[in-house]
């Protein structure tokens, strides 16, 4: 898990509340990521950023909003809109720019709809 | 359609066993390829990173390979712990400057004493 924070690990949230997932580095890294795992599916990109202040949709941004005001937080929030929350999230970070660098992964918050 | 897939689904092996677990792609243009390891519950992790020219790449027990001309790679555990017990994903980047990553759905793997 590297320098990377998730929290909380598990959290529960009822239909049509927002929630706010958090992931903290001190990795020194420009970029940051957020991923959602679902059973049986590859990884999907949902936001990301590669500087403070600036942050691009991913494939998969609908019922998200992201937040990069520092270096070291990402933090996602998972709104009412998204219709079916109820997954894996895992954040990531990097170097900008550097393609052949690897992604430190975080360990991961299961948010769970009730 | 940039795709990443990968074989078997899932797959039983014995302790100390050795096996090769099996990925292949169609993202175009491709930068580089990487296989991660994620236990149950946890983030993915790093086990190697191969570019465009690198045919092999070795961590410890886990040995890639990458054939960039059929676009296949594999990845070889020898002498199998009860600790490789896990997902075994095969990544390749699009080579963007965004660093995007194609994911493929994993290898679940089993060690059984």
């Amino acid at each position: 898990d590297g320098g990377i924070t998730q929290s909380p690990k598990y959290l529960f949230r009822k239909e049509g509340q927002n929630v706010t997932l958090s992931c903290e580095q001190n990795l020194n890294h420009d970029a940051m990521y957020w991923y959602r795992q679902d059973p049986g599916q590859g990884l999907r990109l949902i936001y990301y950023s590669q500087i403070v202040n600036d942050f691009q949709k991913g494939d998969i941004a609908e019922g998200y909003s992201v937040s990069r005001e520092k270096k070291e937080s990402f933090p996602l929030t998972v709104t009412s809109a998204q219709k079916n929350p109820t997954a894996f999230y895992l954040c990531a970070s990097g170097y900008r720019g550097r393609v052949t660098d690897t992604q430190y992964f975080g360990p991961g918050t299961r948010l769970t709809v009730l | 359609k940039n795709q990443v897939e990968q074989s078997p689904q899932s797959l039983i092996i014995l302790e100390g066993k050795n096996c090769t677990l099996q990925c292949n792609y169609t993202v175009s243009p491709f930068s580089n390829l990487r296989w991660y390891k994620q236990d149950t519950g946890r983030g993915p992790v790093s086990l190697t990173i191969m570019t465009f020219s690198e045919n092999t790449k070795s961590n410890g027990r886990y040995t890639a390979t990458l054939d960039a001309d059929t676009k296949q790679s594999s990845l070889h555990i020898t002498a199998s712990q009860l600790s490789d017990s896990a997902s075994y994903i095969c990544v390749v980047s699009d080579g963007g400057a965004t660093n995007k990553l194609i994911f493929g759905t994993g290898t679940l793997l089993a060690v059984q004493p």
